[in-house]
């Protein structure tokens, strides 16, 4: 079974300052990875994903997350925090060979406060 | 906007009820998920469907069911409504394994 951990159910940074929300996985095979954001009283909003290829994705909003295998890990990073960063930040992975049944599992979300 | 409708926005019940919710998935999309959100189980996926028939199961309580329609509408069926049913119920629909969109969701109050 798949599983994801997410470091932080609360982060602070001020405005201007690095954004780093980390997320670790367990999965048997190389899973599909993302990261979805969900602002007050609306849905969830994809801000990137993995599947294949690059390591390195680069989603929205200024925001990027590398898939590193070793670590089991899809850290997602901003340069540079701004006001309207602030939300819940989901990471999520599904497994691309259960053909049939991609269901998301998420990770118990980050809320990303901004001090300004 | 995700292109992923749902409705309604917010529905407020009695203990013991019955409830429909509905998904209307983006245009050309096959497949459509339930999830649940709450305090404390957090996001969950309840069912999938795949041009009409059930693909996958999750945490769904036999007293929920869910169908999809041949217009690829979805309804999510939720009956003997308890308190802790209260919660946000997303829709989310896909064409391949790869991405899934999300509706505004279907914020549900059991009082």
């Amino acid at each position: 079974a798949q599983s994801v951990t997410q470091l932080g159910s609360h982060v602070s940074v001020s405005e201007g300052a690095l954004v780093l929300l980390r997320c670790n996985y367990s999965s048997s095979v190389p899973p599909y990875l993302f990261w979805y954001v969900q602002y007050p009283n609306q849905g969830l909003q994809l801000l990137l994903k993995y599947t294949t290829g690059a390591t390195l994705v680069k989603g929205i909003n200024g925001f990027e997350a590398e898939f590193k295998k070793s670590e089991t890990s899809f850290h997602l990073t901003k340069p540079s925090a701004h006001m309207s960063d602030a939300a819940e930040y989901f990471c999520a992975v599904s497994d691309p060979v259960d053909f049939g049944n991609e269901k998301l599992t998420f990770g118990t979300g980050t809320r990303l406060t901004i001090i300004p | 906007d995700s292109g992923v409708t749902q409705t309604p926005k917010h529905l407020i019940t009695a203990t013991g009820q019955r409830v429909t919710l509905r998904c209307s998935p983006r245009s050309g999309d096959l497949s459509v998920y339930w999830y649940q959100q709450s305090l404390d189980q957090g996001l969950q996926f309840l069912i999938q469907y795949y041009n009409g028939e059930e693909r996958a199961k999750g945490n769904i309580l036999e007293r929920f069911s869910a169908q999809q329609f041949p217009d690829l509408h979805s309804e999510l069926n939720l009956s003997s409504l308890e308190l802790g049913d209260s919660a946000l119920y997303f829709c989310a629909s896909s064409e391949g394994p790869d991405t899934q969109y999300f509706g505004p969701g279907t914020r549900l109050t059991v009082l």
